[in-house]
């Protein structure tokens, strides 16, 4: 069981938005801004989309955003494109014995 | 350009050893945070160690505490992970990855293509 809690799936068609959330508690999401995630296309390895919860990498398309509240983070991405069909996976800083966590991983469907 | 190449990964039988490598090229190694995330195969990543950049300071999952050992030779640009007393569900896909960072692992902005390690007998 993951320490972060993701949906295993969502979807949206083309031009929609729509959000991942990732739960975790007072030790990792909700006590640090060092929430990340990252986005896994089938068979190559995954490529950081946002860090510290609302920063993007350069080269990151602004359609791709992060937020956070309490212990709860959101991705979101607006003007779904089929480009977008993956693996996204949320990770943070904690303060227990293990100092990283993931989140399960969500499967994102382009309908 | 950031490049990170592993190596080392194969078929070990279980309560063996094996150790990964991870050459580094295209930042200045010293100055940054390595770690190593595994992906068992049709699963999630799970985050498994990482090294400061000066080598002084180490981390790891609960899953490989007393197990793995991670390294670095910053006069190689090289890192390691030396897995001793191998499981089953140590299978995976081991990425070696660049932390944004210089002490402490908190986000990966670069990955290698990953070396796989089968623990079975």
């Amino acid at each position: 069981q993951s320490a972060l809690t993701q949906p295993a799936s969502v979807s949206g068609s083309p031009g929609q938005s729509i959000t991942i959330s990732c739960t975790g508690t007072s030790s990792d999401v909700g006590g640090y801004n060092y929430v990340s995630w990252y986005q896994q296309h089938p068979g190559k390895a995954p490529k950081l989309m946002i860090y510290d919860v609302t920063n993007r990498p350069s080269g990151v398309s602004n359609r791709f955003s992060g937020s956070k509240s309490g212990n709860t983070a959101t991705l979101t991405i607006s003007g779904l494109q089929a480009e977008d069909e993956a693996d996204y996976y949320c990770s943070s800083y904690t303060s227990t014995s293990t100092p990283v966590v993931f989140g399960g991983g969500t499967k994102l469907t382009v309908l | 350009e950031v490049q990170l190449l592993e190596s080392g990964g194969g078929l070990v039988q279980p309560g063996g050893s094996l150790r990964l490598s991870c050459v580094a090229s295209g930042f200045t190694f010293s100055n940054y945070v390595m770690s190593w995330i595994r992906q068992a195969p049709g699963k999630g990543l799970e985050w498994v160690s990482a090294v400061s950049g000066s080598g002084v300071g180490t981390f790891y999952a609960d899953s490989v505490k007393g197990r793995f050992t991670i390294s670095r030779d910053n006069s190689k640009n090289t890192l390691y992970l030396q897995m001793h007393s191998l499981r089953a569900e140590d299978t995976a896909l081991y990425y070696c990855a660049k932390d944004r960072g210089t002490i402490l692992p908190a986000d990966c902005d670069f990955w290698g293509r990953g070396t796989l390690v089968t623990v079975s007998s």
